[in-house]
């Protein structure tokens, strides 16, 4: 079955520092994967994707995932943390019948 | 953009009231999702409908049931409001490149 381990539930980070969300996932076959953005009181919001194509994925605003198939990994990356980046975050893979699977989430706090 | 709405934002019931949560999309989008979100638990499907009149029991469907008449428009149905249930419920649709767009959600409470 495939699925996805949030290895962090909280992340505090000051402003302009980078910013390093930490995903696992486990999956029997090449995966999609996805990290969504929630702010507060708000729906979830697509970052970015995965799909075999290009290892390293831009998503907006300045983050960036990295696909490493050897340590089924896919970490979520920012240079320098906004304070606007304060939310929760979701790593989800895709399972093969085309529905996902989320994460338990990562809150992230920007302190000023 | 994509925008799929949700009919309330915040809502408050009695145990044991039938409960409508509405969700609409503009997209044309076959596939749409309803999930819960609980704390720790990240979101969770319950029901998926991936056609007019075509649904599929997701992950956790006890206590729910969809109706979906009309592409654009998936319900989500609490036949007896239990206080378990107290959640926030997202809707959303699917891209034919498997994105899911959201809808804001609906906190609700069941007293």
């Amino acid at each position: 079955a495939q699925s996805v381990t949030q290895l962090d539930s909280h992340v505090s980070v000051s402003e302009g520092t980078p910013v390093l969300l930490r995903c696992n996932y486990s999956s029997s076959y090449s995966p999609s994967l996805f990290w969504y953005v929630q702010h507060p009181n708000k729906g979830l919001q697509l970052l970015l994707k995965y799909t075999s194509a290009a290892t390293l994925v831009k998503g907006i605003n300045g983050f960036e995932a990295e696909f490493k198939k050897s340590e089924t990994s896919f970490h979520l990356t920012k240079p320098s943390a906004h304070m606007s980046d304060a939310a929760e975050y979701f790593c989800v893979v895709n399972r093969r019948d085309y529905k996902l699977s989320f994460g338990a989430g990562t809150t992230v706090t920007v302190r000023a | 953009d994509v925008k799929v709405t949700q009919s309330s934002r915040y809502l408050v019931k009695r145990t044991g009231e039938k409960v409508f949560l509405e969700c609409v999309q503009d997209m044309d989008h076959e596939n749409m999702f309803w999930y819960r979100q609980d704390p720790g638990l990240g979101l969770r499907l319950i029901y998926f409908s991936y056609d007019v009149k075509m649904k599929e029991k997701g992950d956790i469907p006890e206590g729910y049931s969809v109706s979906r008449e009309k592409k654009e428009r998936f319900s989500l149905i609490l036949e007896s409001a239990s206080t378990n249930q107290t959640s926030m419920y997202l809707c959303a649709s699917r891209t034919p490149y498997n994105e899911q767009f959201f809808g804001p959600g609906t906190r609700l409470t069941v007293l």
